[in-house]
């Protein structure tokens, strides 16, 4: 069974220092990852995935992703916090095998302090 | 180019009622995705419409039910409604190109059950 773990529930970082959201996960054979971002009453922003191939990821507003298949870990990370980077982030993951369900997780909220 | 749409944005029923909720895909997208997240979870998958029948299903009641459109828009329908369901329904769109699909979040219906 496919399932995602965000071991923190929040993520405080100050403005301008790099910050790192964790996400592991477990699927059956290669696994699609993603990234997602969602805002005060608002759906889920795509910010990222992994499919294939070079296994650090650029994505939308100077976020990155780093897959580790050893670790089966896919971090989040920013070189460079700012301060409307503060969201509520998820991980998901889509097996290779399975036509579209998409396991999320638990999500991460992200304070950037001024 | 408009994103996925929803609608009605807010819903509020009382318990034993039925409830239809409203999505278009964004354009060019022919894969509808229904997920629904409670409040301080991630979203959870309800199925997933192609070609106007459903291709994939998750832990869900058949209470729950959907329908898609020749125009790709979607519809889902919850019968006999229970205080449990009160939550954001999110509607998500995508482009079957092998297994690669990204699907892609609409603002949601907040639906609430008195």
């Amino acid at each position: 069974a496919q399932s995602v773990a965000q071991p923190e529930d929040q993520v405080n970082v100050a403005e301008g220092n790099p910050l790192t959201v964790k996400c592991t996960y477990s699927v059956s054979g290669n696994p699609y990852l993603f990234w997602y971002v969602q805002y005060p009453n608002r759906g889920l922003q795509f910010l990222l995935k992994y499919i294939t191939g070079d296994n650090l990821v650029k994505g939308s507003y100077g976020f990155e992703a780093e897959f580790n298949k050893s670790q089966t870990s896919f971090h989040l990370k920013k070189p460079s916090a700012l301060v409307s980077d503060s969201a509520l982030y998820f991980c998901a993951v889509r097996a290779y095998s399975s036509a579209s369900k998409i396991i999320f997780g638990s999500g991460t909220r992200l304070s950037i302090r001024p | 180019d408009a994103g996925v749409t929803q609608s009605p944005t807010h819903l509020i029923k009382t318990r034993g009622q039925q409830v239809t909720l409203r999505c278009s895909p964004k354009s060019g997208h022919d894969t509808v995705s229904w997920y629904q997240q409670a409040l301080g979870q991630g979203p959870q998958f309800i199925f997933q419409y192609y070609e106007e029948e459903e291709r994939q299903r998750g832990n869900f009641p058949d209470r729950f039910s959907g329908h898609q459109f020749p125009n790709y828009s979607s519809e889902l329908n919850v019968n006999a409604l229970l205080l449990g369901d009160s939550a954001l329904y999110l509607c998500a769109s995508s482009l079957v190109q092998g297994r690669e699909e990204t699907q892609y979040f609409g603002p949601g219906t907040r639906l609430l059950v008195l």
